[in-house]
């Protein structure tokens, strides 16, 4: 049974380009979290969702970022116009209902 | 207020020791105190959680210590090994209809020496 499976893995962007990061949860789960981790911090929640729905969102700033979960496919977390501060991990969780499973997370590094 | 505070920091305890990380919260409405176990370059794993009925949860080597009152949660780990070395993060929720949005705490690296 395949875990939560993010990618890519690393990826390197230069400032102003769009950040695309994919998370594919754990077969038979139907909810997706995302959170960010900065070097040396805890993670931070961002945002919920279903299948085709945003649940909460309180985390996510308001401009230059989003959040996709569609019917078919991996839920997408997007960064517009990247600045070095969007460098971080990005971490995905999937859940049944209860407890939270863990991809090995996205690391982002903006030049 | 929507915090968890850890400590301590980084914590170095040798083989066969006990690691004890500490938590405490502000928000009264959270009722679930998971703890989560990170190695570098993974993500964090569940290792051990409580709800607030009970003052006590023990799985092996792993105890979480719980204090309503004081609005404090601790992880114990007994007879400490190297390969308990990681980062843990404590972290706290409110039951919301399956919204299971944790607040984590900034993290502990434990190091366990020989």
């Amino acid at each position: 049974n395949a875990g939560v499976m993010q990618n890519p893995r690393h990826l390197v962007r230069r400032r102003g380009q769009e950040a695309r990061l994919r998370c594919s949860p754990m077969k038979g789960h139907s909810h997706v979290y995302w959170y960010r981790q900065l070097p040396e911090e805890g993670l931070k929640f961002m945002v919920y969702l279903q299948k085709e729905n945003i649940i909460d969102e309180s985390g996510m700033p308001k401009e230059r970022f989003s959040a996709e979960f569609p019917k078919e496919g991996p839920s997408i977390l997007r960064i517009q116009q990247v600045v070095r501060g969007d460098s971080a991990a990005y971490f995905c969780a999937s859940s049944p209902l209860g407890e939270l499973f863990f991809g090995e997370g996205s690391r982002l590094t903006v030049l | 207020q929507q915090q968890v505070k850890q400590s301590p920091q980084s914590l170095i305890v040798q083989k066969g020791g006990i690691s004890i990380i500490n938590c405490a919260y502000e928000n009264t409405a959270f009722d679930y105190f998971p703890w989560y176990q990170q190695f570098p370059g993974k993500g964090p794993a569940l290792l051990i959680a409580i709800r607030p009925d009970v003052s006590e949860k023990k799985e092996g080597r792993f105890t979480i210590s719980f204090n309503k009152s004081a609005k404090q949660f601790s992880l114990h780990i007994m007879d400490s090994q190297p390969g308990d070395s990681a980062t843990y993060f404590c972290a706290a929720s409110i039951s919301n209809f399956g919204n299971e949005k944790l607040t984590f705490g900034t993290g502990t690296r434990l190091t366990i020496i020989p």
